[in-house]
């Protein structure tokens, strides 16, 4: 079955201490997003990558950054996480090839988050 | 700015029963979507239904549909026939206008649903 995957799926890291989390999917599509998701909280965009042009939310701290070597994958790096940092992280998809598709939705597709854990 | 509200943080339903999850929303755009999406436990965000602002009819996926009242600027989603497996949290977002490039999502702060024998 096409889909996103995470990995990990949990994450424990140290206050300072550099984390990658991984994202990749079968889906091909050209657009791909990392959300920050705090407890409780509605999903946040920090940004995404339509192909390979990544756009940043205005208000992403500048300790989160992304990387996309190619359509599949996607990776956020965090550069030296902070307690505030603690959260479930979600990668999704969604398909944009500059002309709307009638009967497409361009719905996003999620996956499993990473739940990251900073001691 | 877009806004999405969500104002029941928690409803009870028993199995087999109807519930409606209210979503409000504002905006300023004349073209836009809207999303519900659930978040069982496990985390992962699986799509549910879609309603675009010029569709005339209610969108209705199997046991979902959508009561989409646009001069309320509402979107409530109806659940018939509940099934514990239906035990969530739900999210109604909406998508900015349309530029082709992306499909931003705006989420309201969910519901949690718990469904009961």
């Amino acid at each position: 079955d096409a889909m996103v995957i995470q990995n990990p799926r949990y994450q424990v890291t140290q206050f300072g201490k550099p984390v990658t989390l991984s994202c990749s999917q079968t889906l091909n599509h050209n657009v791909m997003y990392w959300y920050q998701q705090k407890s409780s909280q509605a999903p946040k965009l920090l940004f995404h990558y339509y192909d390979k042009d990544f756009n940043n939310e205005a208000d992403t701290p500048d300790n989160f950054q992304s990387r996309r070597p190619n359509t599949s994958f996607c990776f956020l790096d965090i550069r030296s996480p902070g307690l505030g940092d603690a959260a479930m992280y979600l990668c999704a998809t969604s398909s944009h090839r500059g002309v709307r598709v009638k009967g497409s939705y361009n719905e996003q597709f999620f996956g499993p988050g990473t739940r990251l854990t900073v001691l | 700015a877009q806004k999405i509200t969500q104002t029941q943080p928690g409803m009870f339903v028993q199995e087999k029963e109807a519930v409606t999850l209210d979503c409000t929303y504002d905006t300023s755009d004349q073209s836009y979507g809207l999303f519900w999406y659930k978040q069982p436990s496990s985390g992962e965000m699986i799509f549910l239904i879609y309603q675009g602002s010029y569709d005339e009819q209610n969108a209705t996926e199997g046991r979902y549909s959508l009561n989409f009242q646009k001069a309320r600027k509402s979107a409530n989603l109806v659940i018939s026939a509940s099934q514990l497996g239906d035990s969530a949290m739900y999210f109604c977002a909406m998508r900015e206008a349309y530029t082709g490039t992306a499909s931003k999502l705006t989420f309201g702060t969910g519901t949690r649903l718990q469904v009961t024998l």
